[in-house]
């Protein structure tokens, strides 16, 4: 059975930072891991898609890397902003399978 | 563009009343469907997911059920709701195909009294 894990399960860091949020996932036969973020109260907004045969993804100060191989991506946030405070999830989708299979969260608060 | 809709945003019940969550899909067809619950400190779990109408898998047995009548609509549902059933409801879809992107509506949070 698929579990994917994130470390920290909370971060607090100053304006400016940049900082790496860590999953990690247990089965390595993957389709690809999807990165998002959550608002307090509000859906997940998608931020970055990695298929399996991908090493990284950038999106502005957003870079995702994956490492099928050891079960590990990381999300770095470069420079980051009060604006970026949320809950970020990773998710992977198992091989054979229609469904995410979801971390806990990180949840970041980026301070002034 | 695809938006997904997602209704009601709150919604308080009490205990052994019915419930009604729908969800619909514009600008896309026979997407996949999902209903995921977020319950504190436990992750998003997958309730039912559908590949099609009048074809719906359940991931978890509870007292839930999920019904997909248009192929851009899904529905979940109970007959009596039980303290258990509250959360947070998020529905997705995604493109069929293993390789494709899942996105996410903005959630009904529920709280049965």
């Amino acid at each position: 059975k698929q579990e994917v894990t994130q470390i920290p399960a909370a971060l607090s860091v100053p304006e400016g930072e940049n900082l790496v949020l860590n999953c990690s996932f247990t089965d390595s036969a993957i389709y690809n891991l999807q990165w998002f973020r959550q608002d307090p109260g509000k859906g997940l907004t998608s931020l970055l898609l990695i298929q399996s045969s991908q090493r990284e993804q950038t999106s502005g100060r957003l870079n995702a890397s994956l490492d099928k191989s050891s079960g590990r991506s990381t999300l770095y946030i470069a420079a980051s902003q009060p604006g970026d405070s949320a809950t970020y999830l990773c998710a992977v989708r198992p091989l054979g399978y229609s469904t995410l299979t979801f971390g806990k969260g990180t949840m970041l608060l980026v301070s002034p | 563009s695809q938006t997904i809709h997602q209704w009601p945003a709150t919604l308080v019940q009490p205990v052994g009343s019915p419930l009604s969550l729908e969800c619909t899909v514009e600008g896309t067809s026979n997407p996949n469907l999902y209903w995921y619950r977020q319950a504190a400190g436990r992750g998003l779990q997958l309730l039912f997911y559908s590949v099609g109408i009048g074809q719906i898998s359940s991931e978890v047995p509870q007292n839930l059920s999920a019904s997909r009548p248009q192929d851009r609509q899904f529905i979940l549902s109970s007959k009596k709701l039980l303290l258990s059933d509250s959360g947070f409801y998020l529905c997705a879809w995604s493109v069929v195909g293993a390789y494709t992107e899942a996105f996410f509506g903005q959630g009904t949070r529920l709280t049965v009294v």
